[in-house]
């Protein structure tokens, strides 16, 4: 039982340069979330995936798109990385009880756009 | 505009000691806050958290106090061990919210051995 896994840990992009950044769970959880920490910032949400097959804007979506490829997987897109998205990339899943807000997290994509 | 404030970004506490982390929120709407603890290089772990129904939520050495009148919640470690040294970020939902989680910007936590 892995929890959440984010690929890859690193990455070094150059302005303009794409890539996806992948998110995989193995809890059987409904919703999925990915968030930003920035320095001073605290997490920020990008986007959040309440069930297959949805996906909505979270609080800082702006450069990103987003995918929930099946229950198990939501990847981010950045299509032209700005140094304003040099970041650490938080992917996390929620149980599904009703009464439980509790998120679970993946350790991170450290992020460099140069 | 910051609706979970967490206003000391450090605090270091003699290890034995109580360690006190507070939180203050401006959304009347949260219903339910959670504190996360956060390693270098790792990403959060949930810890602890408390509905709005409740004053007071126990878990060991830590304990989560809420007063809802004040808009403030605090996190109570006793007594602090040096393996308790990260930062903690505490976080708010409510459940007319779409189930999201509202960060504060965490606090480092040090422990002095």
């Amino acid at each position: 039982n892995a929890g959440v896994t984010q690929t890859p840990k690193f990455q070094v992009l150059k302005t303009g340069q794409s890539m996806t950044l992948q998110c995989a769970q193995d809890m059987n959880h409904n919703s999925m979330y990915w968030y930003r920490q920035d320095p001073g910032m605290g997490l920020r949400l990008i986007y959040y995936s309440a069930s297959e097959g949805t996906t909505d804007k979270g609080e800082v979506p702006n450069g990103y798109n987003v995918s929930r490829l099946n229950k198990r997987e939501f990847s981010l897109r950045l299509e032209s990385a700005a140094p304003s998205q040099t970041s650490v990339y938080f992917c996390a899943s929620r149980t599904d009880w009703l009464y439980s807000y509790e998120q679970y997290f993946g350790p991170g994509t450290r992020l460099t756009v140069t | 505009d910051q609706q979970v404030k967490q206003n000391s970004p450090s605090l270091s506490v003699q290890e034995g000691r109580i360690s006190i982390l507070n939180c203050d929120y401006t959304n009347s709407m949260f219903d339910y806050f959670l504190w996360y603890k956060k390693y270098p290089a790792e990403g959060p772990t949930f810890l602890i958290s408390i509905s709005s129904i409740k004053d007071k939520n126990e878990d060991g050495r830590f304990t989560v106090f809420l007063n809802k009148s004040a808009k403030h919640l605090s996190l109570h470690i006793v007594p602090s061990q040096p393996g308790d040294s990260a930062v903690y970020f505490c976080a708010a939902s409510s459940r007319f919210g779409n189930e999201k989680l509202t960060f504060g910007t965490g606090t480092r936590l040090t422990i002095i051995p």
